[in-house]
């Protein structure tokens, strides 16, 4: 059964800072890996997709690694901005690409 | 283009009462999925669906829950005899008809169902 784990859970860093966002996952038949973005009482945004047989995406100043090999991936938000405060989710889809198994989320929060 | 549609977005319930959730699709999606968002725990999978079809309801409460996505109208989630332990937020997903693994699921701003 598919695990995802992430860490932090919570994390506080000054405006500018470039940061690094974990998540592992049990079980590395995965379909894709993707990294989503939850403002509170909202709905979720998607950042990056990573196919399994790629390892990383880039957007802007966004960037996900995935190993599958290790059963993790990584966030790497630079230059960070109060706006970009929220939680990140990572989710591991299925082999079949039909469900998605998400972590419990790093609260970030950025300030000015 | 209108994204994924949820209905209503915020809900309260006596226990014992029915709860219905609506979900619209984006347009030219016929794929729908629904998850739960307990508070302090992550969002949970529930159930997939095709239009008229279940795919995947290995999320889904034994009892007490059902999903439909009727050939028209929008996806229905439906909790019977609702207890304090269904509050909580409920999302909406959609995808195009073909997956393949670019392609991500769009999600909607969720219904936040409070049992009294």
């Amino acid at each position: 059964k598919q695990e995802v784990t992430q860490i932090p859970a919570a994390l506080s860093v000054p405006e500018g800072e470039n940061l690094v966002l974990n998540c592992s996952f049990t079980d590395s038949a995965i379909y894709n890996l993707q990294w989503f973005r939850q403002d509170p009482g909202k709905g979720l945004t998607s950042l990056l997709l990573i196919q399994s047989s790629q390892r990383e995406q880039t957007s802007g100043r966004l960037n996900a690694s995935l190993d599958k090999s290790s059963g993790r991936s990584t966030l790497y938000i630079a230059a960070s901005q109060p706006g970009d405060s929220a939680t990140y989710l990572c989710a591991a889809s299925n082999q079949a690409g039909t469900a998605l198994i998400f972590g419990k989320g790093t609260t970030l929060s950025v300030s000015s | 283009n209108a994204g994924v549609m949820q209905n209503p977005r915020h809900l309260v319930r006596r226990r014992g009462q029915e709860a219905r959730l609506r979900c619209s699709p984006m347009k030219g999606h016929s794929h729908v999925y629904w998850y739960r968002q307990l508070p302090e725990e992550g969002l949970k999978f529930m159930v997939y669906l095709q239009k008229e079809n279940i795919i995947d309801e290995s999320g889904m409460p034994k009892e007490r829950f059902s999903a439909e996505f009727p050939k028209e109208g929008p996806s229905i989630l439906r909790i019977q005899q609702v207890v304090r332990g269904d509050s909580a937020a409920y999302f909406c997903a959609s995808s195009p008809p073909i997956l393949s693994s670019a392609d991500t699921q769009y999600f909607g701003p969720g219904t936040r169902l409070t049992v009294l």
